[in-house]
């Protein structure tokens, strides 16, 4: 089992569409999560963080945490073309330093 | 502000040849990492420093060495190239002490070939 899953996609929705990014960890340690925005050819992006269980919303995106499932989510709502990118999901991890470990990505596809 | 940034952005070199990859960030953040990207395996640390002249292992040190005698500066060498290490490599940092809770933020990576 990898310590962060994500579905590698493509997710593909329609402009202004909500879109749905899930991730599942498996360290019950872990205490900070992260969602990257990647778009092809550039570096990560940091584009949400959130800490604790519940809803967190930033503008269009909406990140969601629930330590007992181990489970973390972002919404994109009225989705764009300008969303389309991977999306990576990051959870910190205590290893005699606290490293960030990083999900494969989902890849979002939003057609216009 | 120009944050993090690499250098060079693009690299072919051969095997057997050493290479270093640089990294410079000016935001003074105390940690710095390096990263590989590979189809398949998403981002996996090559090393990590926690300050100057601290230093420590990741996933994947194999073949890489690194060095930190100034805080903003982190270079990444390859002592003998292998194809294998064909990759996109970013290097990414950190302010973690100061309430920030281990974001870290990328520089634009670097792209080496090795043919």
């Amino acid at each position: 089992q990898k310590e962060v899953e994500q579905n590698s996609g493509p997710l593909s929705v329609p402009e202004g569409a909500i879109a749905s990014l899930n991730c599942t960890y498996s360290d019950r340690g872990s205490q900070s999560f992260f969602w990257y925005r990647q778009y092809s050819g550039k570096s990560p992006e940091l584009i949400m963080s959130i800490y604790s269980n519940g809803d967190k919303e930033d503008g269009r995106f909406t990140a969601q945490l629930n330590k007992a499932s181990q489970y973390v989510s972002l919404l994109i709502r009225d989705s764009q073309p300008s969303d389309s990118a991977t999306y990576l999901c990051a959870v910190n991890r205590y290893t005699g330093f606290q490293k960030l470990v990083f999900g494969t990505g989902t890849r979002l596809l939003v057609s216009p | 502000d120009a944050g993090i940034t690499q250098s060079p952005r693009y690299k072919i070199t051969e095997t057997g040849r050493q290479v270093t990859l640089m990294c410079h960030q000016t935001w003074s953040h105390s940690y710095m990492f390096w990263y590989r990207q590979d189809l398949g395996h998403g981002l996996r640390l090559i090393y990590y420093s926690a300050a100057a002249d601290i230093t420590d292992k990741g996933e994947v040190p194999d073949g890489y060495v690194v060095s930190r005698s100034k805080t903003e500066n982190f270079p990444l060498t390859l002592e003998s190239a292998t194809r294998s290490q064909t990759s996109v490599y970013f290097c990414a940092s950190s302010d973690w002490g100061s309430g920030s809770s281990y974001e870290q933020y990328f520089g634009p990576g670097t792209r080496l070939t090795v043919t």
